[in-house]
């Protein structure tokens, strides 16, 4: 019964290729988050949806497109991997947009070789 | 615009000291403040929170962070560390609750 699931948990892919991210939570919750780790530990959010509907988009390269079919799931597309794209991705979902907790994902480790 | 200070990234404690980790932040408006902990390979855990009202947050595990405003502060501490803290500790802040920025982390190690 894991709150919040990311598939897969590793990922390792060739630069140029197309790879997807995909996360569930199970919480019942109404937000849901994208973050990117970088290997200095540095944690930056990328997106943020609430109900469905985007509310936050920080600046990140067009080559990545979050999709959301249901206020369960928040999926990451991302197109045309590039190096700098290596990192540790997690997800997040909170209650609501606001001082909720976020309850974290266990991490997609994406390697771009 | 938001920004979250976190001085030392690495800190060692002997098992049984005080633990002090510290957070600084920028904000133009009253802020939300957090501390969150990541154990190895694992995604991140909210350990406590400051919103509103009293300034001393109890949160798991016996940690507690004092929301100092004269300070733009907002430090982790445990009077007595054990081995299953040793963990990253990012500190993180938010102006509307929405936008959360995050601190580079801090790793603690625990001596034995």
């Amino acid at each position: 019964d894991t709150a919040v699931s990311q598939t897969p948990k590793y990922l390792v892919t060739q630069m140029g290729n197309d790879k997807s991210i995909k996360c569930e939570q199970n919480l019942g919750h109404d937000t849901m988050y994208w973050y990117k780790q970088d290997s200095k530990k540095f944690l930056k959010i990328m997106f943020s949806y609430n109900n469905k509907e985007l509310i936050i988009n920080e600046t990140v390269p067009n080559r990545f497109s979050p999709k959301s079919p249901d206020k369960a799931h928040l999926n990451l597309h991302i197109n045309s991997l590039e190096l700098g794209d290596s990192a540790v991705y997690f997800c997040a979902s909170s209650q609501s947009a606001g001082t909720n907790e976020q309850f974290f994902g266990p991490g997609t480790r994406l390697t771009v070789l | 615009a938001q920004s979250v200070t976190q001085l030392g990234s690495h800190v060692s404690v002997s098992e049984g000291a005080l633990v002090l980790l510290r957070c600084n932040y920028s904000s133009s408006v009253p802020p939300y403040l957090f501390w969150y902990v990541q154990y190895p390979n694992q995604g991140l855990q909210l350990l406590l929170k400051y919103t509103t009202g009293a300034t001393l947050v109890k949160g798991i595990n016996g940690f507690e962070a004092e929301f100092k405003k004269s300070e733009t502060s907002f430090h982790l501490t445990k009077p007595s560390a054990h081995m299953s803290d040793a963990a990253e500790y990012f500190c993180a802040v938010s102006d509307d609750g929405n936008q959360f920025y995050f601190g580079t982390g801090t790793s603690l190690t625990v001596i034995p």
